[in-house]
């Protein structure tokens, strides 16, 4: 059975703390993605990997950064948290690039 | 700008009846279309894609239309049963996948 696994389902931060994302899929596959969800914009791409150590910007990189030092784990960096940052956190992973399998969430608030 | 449009954010059907979603797309480059089901507390989940070189692809109960001219494809569930509430979204790629902002769908039994 497939897993997407994202470490946290509810997060709540300061305004200016550095926050950590983590996920981690079992399936081995080379894709990882992270989007977040908000009412009315749906999902959007922050960043994306098809390899360890690659990463490229989706449409809405600002504020946020990503590692991904293993096949298996992307995690995604908020540098100093902003209000603006809270949201749902959707982390995926594909083998083949259009389909995606998606982790629970992390659900962020930033305060 | 979001290159895949949702315009309904809610639809209600009684249960047995057609469910219609629609999705407009404004990025020619596009040659892959999915739809993605998703549930309260849980990721989305795939449920269906349509090639660019089709117009049509089925699944069971779920029927993908692609219009290319158009920039227009369209997700009907017949019949819809009230395990299909939930919010589906529309997605298209060009090797990145961009989404639509969701359709909250509800079927009354």
């Amino acid at each position: 059975d497939v897993k997407v696994t994202q470490s946290s389902r509810y997060l709540v931060k300061r305004t200016g703390e550095k926050v950590f994302l983590e996920c981690v899929q079992d399936m081995d596959h080379e894709n990882m993605f992270w989007y977040r969800q908000d009412p009315g914009l749906g999902l959007r791409l922050i960043y994306f990997s098809y390899d360890v150590k690659m990463k490229e910007k989706g449409d809405i990189p600002e504020g946020y950064s990503v590692s991904r030092e293993k096949k298996e784990r992307f995690s995604l960096i908020l540098e100093s948290a902003s209000t603006n940052q809270t949201s749902m956190y959707l982390c995926a992973s594909s083998l083949i690039r259009e389909k995606l399998f998606f982790g629970s969430g992390t659900q962020l608030s930033v305060l | 700008d979001q290159q895949v449009k949702q315009n309904s954010p809610s639809l209600s059907v009684q249960e047995g009846r057609i469910s219609i979603l629609n999705c407009d797309y404004t990025n020619s480059m596009f040659d892959y279309f999915l739809w993605y089901k998703k549930y309260p507390a849980e990721g989305p989940t795939f449920l269906i894609s349509i090639s660019s070189i089709k117009d049509k692809n089925e699944d069971g109960r779920f029927t993908v239309f692609l219009n290319k001219s158009a920039k227009h494809l369209s997700l009907h569930i017949v019949p819809s049963q009230p395990g299909d509430s939930a919010v589906y979204f529309c997605a298209a790629s060009a090797g990145d996948m961009r989404f639509g902002a969701g359709t909250r769908l509800t079927v009354k039994p």
